[in-house]
């Protein structure tokens, strides 16, 4: 979906370096999610963002960590990359749904990281 | 905690026939949402088709429906008239529909579905 952005696309880097993922959107959804796919095991979710100043961990948040610096942006950061981290990353958004709860997400085109 | 799973990892369908993917799910909410998402070898999470878990009647977008059957914990993709695009891997997806807690959506490994010419 063009109203949610990833950068880069495609990044390789060595063990112990510093990323930084970046998301944006233009849907106008005040929640955003960040998520790792590996092969054979679908995605799972690494942190949510519900507005600005609500970031919660989700079920694999070790060795990342998130920013939200507005309503449209949500960066995805690994400290010290290591190989295991090396996955196909979603982000996603959504608006709020009924009974207060989520409603459709929707996707990025995904990053590929390599980690050497 | 809900699973999802999704028992056929590969299928292949013949162009302009009819093909069903499968997906079983886990859970003891009684409010939730079901999707069905595709991702070509583009490798783009593009949604296909969601059902709210209180609706009875099935989905439908366009080609596209689904066979929500509550009580058996079933959620099965039909695509009729399939065409070469509609090569993919699907993958069933849950979320809870309440207020609070992550939302995440839960998913299947996964379908891998071939159209021949």
């Amino acid at each position: 979906d063009a109203d949610v952005t990833q950068t880069p696309r495609n990044r390789i880097t060595k063990t112990g370096k510093r990323i930084m993922l970046e998301c944006s959107q233009t849907k106008g959804h005040d929640r955003m999610y960040w998520y790792r796919q590996d092969p054979g095991l679908g995605l799972r979710l690494i942190y949510y963002s519900f507005d600005v100043k609500d970031i919660n961990k989700g079920e694999i948040s070790d060795g990342y960590s998130v920013s939200r610096q507005a309503q449209a942006k949500f960066s995805l950061s690994l400290e010290s990359a290591i190989p295991n981290q090396t996955a196909l990353y979603f982000c996603a958004t959504s608006d709020l749904g009924l009974a207060g709860g989520s409603d459709t997400q929707y996707f990025g085109p995904g990053t590929r990281l390599t980690v050497l | 905690a809900q699973t999802v799973t999704q028992s056929q990892p590969e299928m292949s369908v013949q162009e302009a026939e009819t093909v069903t993917l499968s997906c079983t799910y886990d859970t003891s909410e009684n409010n939730y949402y079901l999707f069905w998402y595709k991702q070509p070898p583009s490798r783009q999470m593009i949604l296909v088709i969601r059902q709210e878990a209180y609706k009875q009647q099935n989905a439908t977008e366009n080609r596209f429906s689904v066979n929500f059957q509550k009580a058996a914990k079933s959620f099965s993709l039909k695509i009729s008239d399939s065409q070469l695009g509609d090569t993919a891997m699907y993958f069933c997806a849950f979320m809870k529909h309440a207020k609070g807690g992550s939302e995440k959506l839960v998913f299947g490994k996964g379908t891998k579905l071939t159209v021949n010419p």
